[in-house]
């Protein structure tokens, strides 16, 4: 079936280093592919998408590229700070009338004071 | 004030007890789910509405049930509670016109069952 999934369980970076996440997905019908970050206690929260006509999409301190050739898709956090300490999420959608969102299993960030 | 509120936030109880959990929006908006969160597995879709009128079931929706009471208001309902569904489950909302996958989601509800 398809999939969403995560290289790496748990990603160590020193504060003030950017960050790499990544993520691998299965089904090339998705038409948007988001991050969602969860702090500790709390429900995961937007933080950036991006179209599959798109290859590299900017806000702000974030970038996620997607890499449609070999199903990729990651998340570059500049300057991390100990704020940026959380477990991340990838999710897909699908195209149609129900935004199906299939999530990845999560990449917990650690940022080392 | 949460946009999407969740009750309760934490909930102990035996095994064969029914339990509801509650949501609420403040959003407006006409899409809500509920999804479950175990460790190492993500989010998984129990159930989704588009409107008051509208019920689907999602991937995991076996021992759960749903009730779109009003556009606001969204429960979940196990039943007869088992170990197994010991988590923390969330409630979601969508834009339909945002045409986007954001979710917006409440801040969780732990349940544990004995």
């Amino acid at each position: 079936g398809e999939s969403v999934g995560l290289h790496l369980p748990t990603l160590s970076v020193q504060e003030g280093d950017n960050s790499i996440i990544n993520c691998a997905y299965s089904n090339s019908a998705s038409d948007y592919f988001i991050w969602y970050k969860q702090e500790s206690g709390k429900g995961p929260q937007f933080i950036i998408d991006i179209r599959s006509n798109m290859d590299k999409r900017q806000g702000q301190r974030v970038t996620v590229l997607l890499n449609k050739t070999v199903k990729h898709l990651s998340l570059q956090i500049a300057a991390t700070q100990p704020g940026d300490s959380a477990v991340y999420f990838c999710a897909e959608t699908l195209s149609g009338g129900y935004q199906k969102v299939t999530f990845g299993t999560g990449t917990k960030l650690q940022v080392i004071p | 004030d949460a946009d999407v509120t969740q009750t309760p936030r934490n909930r102990i109880t035996k095994t064969g007890k029914r339990i509801m959990l509650e949501c609420s929006q403040t959003k407006g908006h006409d899409r809500m789910y509920w999804y479950r969160q175990d460790p190492g597995l993500g989010l998984r879709l129990i159930y989704y509405s588009f409107d008051v009128k509208d019920i689907n079931k999602g991937e995991i929706s076996d021992g759960y049930s749903v009730s779109r009471q009003a556009q606001a208001k969204f429960s979940l309902s196990l039943e007869s509670a088992i170990p197994n569904q010991t988590a923390l489950y969330f409630c979601a909302t969508s834009d339909l016109f945002a045409n986007t996958g954001e979710l917006f989601f409440g801040e969780g509800s732990r349940l544990t069952v004995l």
